[in-house]
Parts: structure tokens; sequence; C-alpha cells
């Protein structure tokens, strides 16, 4: 399973744009990558999932480069609300979704 | 999607004797999974349980240590064993949906606390 890489956090403030790029040089070609976003006390919540280009839903939008090394989710117009943990998974759906959860990405929006 | 409940929420156990978490599916689903998250961690997959067969375990967890059920395509059960306080974590079930299984969904947790 291809390894990811984000950053430990990042602050933003409401009303505001924010982006999360998530490294993952050794992805293979069968591999997906998915965003997952969690509050405390509850369980991981699917955000969005993509193979290549740009993928958008009502939530979020995913972008990825033509090599798929590195993708990034976008969160428009973030609230108090949005602030959880992201992650970034990478893994063949094939292989039945055994997915590996990388160390997140904890998100504060201030007021 | 699928609403997946667990129980306990949350218990205080002593050292040495076992919990069992229920893990209860409103729809029928092919594969789910069994994760644990140690205070402020990433989530690590215990094992994964599909119904007609053994669990299968990852790297660092035993059957014997964290047995499994899988009765049918709705229940499920992971059994903490001869607990200690380094089982102290947040258990989660999770199931896949999705045309090709490509999203999980999961209950919101067990928090586990051995004393």
């Amino acid at each position: 399973l291809a390894k990811t890489t984000q950053p430990i956090s990042m602050d933003s403030y409401e009303g505001q744009e924010v982006n999360i790029t998530c490294s993952h040089n050794n992805i293979a070609t069968n591999d997906y990558i998915t965003w997952y976003q969690q509050f405390p006390s509850q369980g991981p919540r699917f955000i969005i999932q993509g193979y290549k280009t740009k993928v958008t839903n009502e939530v979020a939008s995913l972008f990825i480069p033509a090599d798929r090394k590195s993708s990034t989710l976008s969160l428009p117009r973030v609230s108090l609300s949005d602030t959880a943990v992201y992650y970034c998974l990478v893994g063949d759906r094939a292989a039945g979704n055994k997915l590996t959860f990388g160390g997140g990405t904890r998100v504060l929006v201030k007021p | 999607s699928a609403v997946i409940s667990q129980k306990p929420s949350r218990d205080i156990c002593q050292r040495g004797t076992s919990l069992t978490i229920q893990c209860q599916v409103d729809s029928q689903v092919t594969m789910m999974f069994w994760y644990r998250q140690q205070p402020g961690q990433s989530l690590t997959l215990i094992a994964t349980a599909n119904q007609g067969s053994e669990a299968t375990y990852e790297s660092g967890f035993v059957i014997d240590k964290f047995p499994i059920s899988r009765p049918n395509l709705t229940f499920s059960t992971l059994t903490v064993s001869n607990m200690s306080p380094e089982d102290s974590s947040i258990y989660l079930c999770s199931v896949a949906e999705g045309t090709t299984n490509e999203k999980l969904f999961f209950g919101s947790g067990t928090q586990l606390s051995v004393l």
C-alpha cells in the first residue's frame, strides 16, 4: 500500500478556502485516492474519492495532477464546524478497501 | 449510506477481563473491518471480517487477543481479551459500501479504558 504524507496541522479562518496537500509518491496504477474527515468522538466520514484530474462534490474538490504523486483536498469557505482531522488514503479498491490511515491533518478553523 | 450502531459506546474495565463489542449494520454488507484508534493517534486496522470465513488479522494483532465473530451480513463482534492498560483505545467498526466498495462507513466507536 502506498504511504501518504500530510501536514500535521493547518489553521484557517471562517470563510476562507482550505487546501490540504497529500504526497503519495509510490501510488500504484490501480490505487484510488480517498479523503475522510473525523470529528472528536466520532468515526471518520467519507468526503471524496478520485483517480485522476479533478473531482467535485457538494462538500469538497479533489485535485490530482497527471503523475498522481500528490493530491489536494480543497474545502471552500470553511466554517467553524469544519474543524476536524482530515485523512488522505491511497489504496486499491479491488483489494477490498483495506486502506491504511496515515497521520492526518488537524485543521483548526478560527472565527 | 449504512447506519452502524456500536455497543457499548464506552466502558471502563479491570485488567485481565474481556470485553465484547457489538457492531450492528442496518443493511447487508460483505466487508466489515475493525479498527483501533489510540488517544491522539490515527486509525490502525485490526482485522477484516467477512461473513462465512475466518477474520483476517493485520500484523501485530492475533485471534487469541482479538477474537472476531461474523455470524451474518449485518452483525459482528470484536472481543478484547485479557485486557491491560495498553488496550485503552477507541475501537471502531467499519463497513465498505458503494458500487465497488469504494466508501468506508464507520460507527461512532467504543471508548475503552482499562484500569
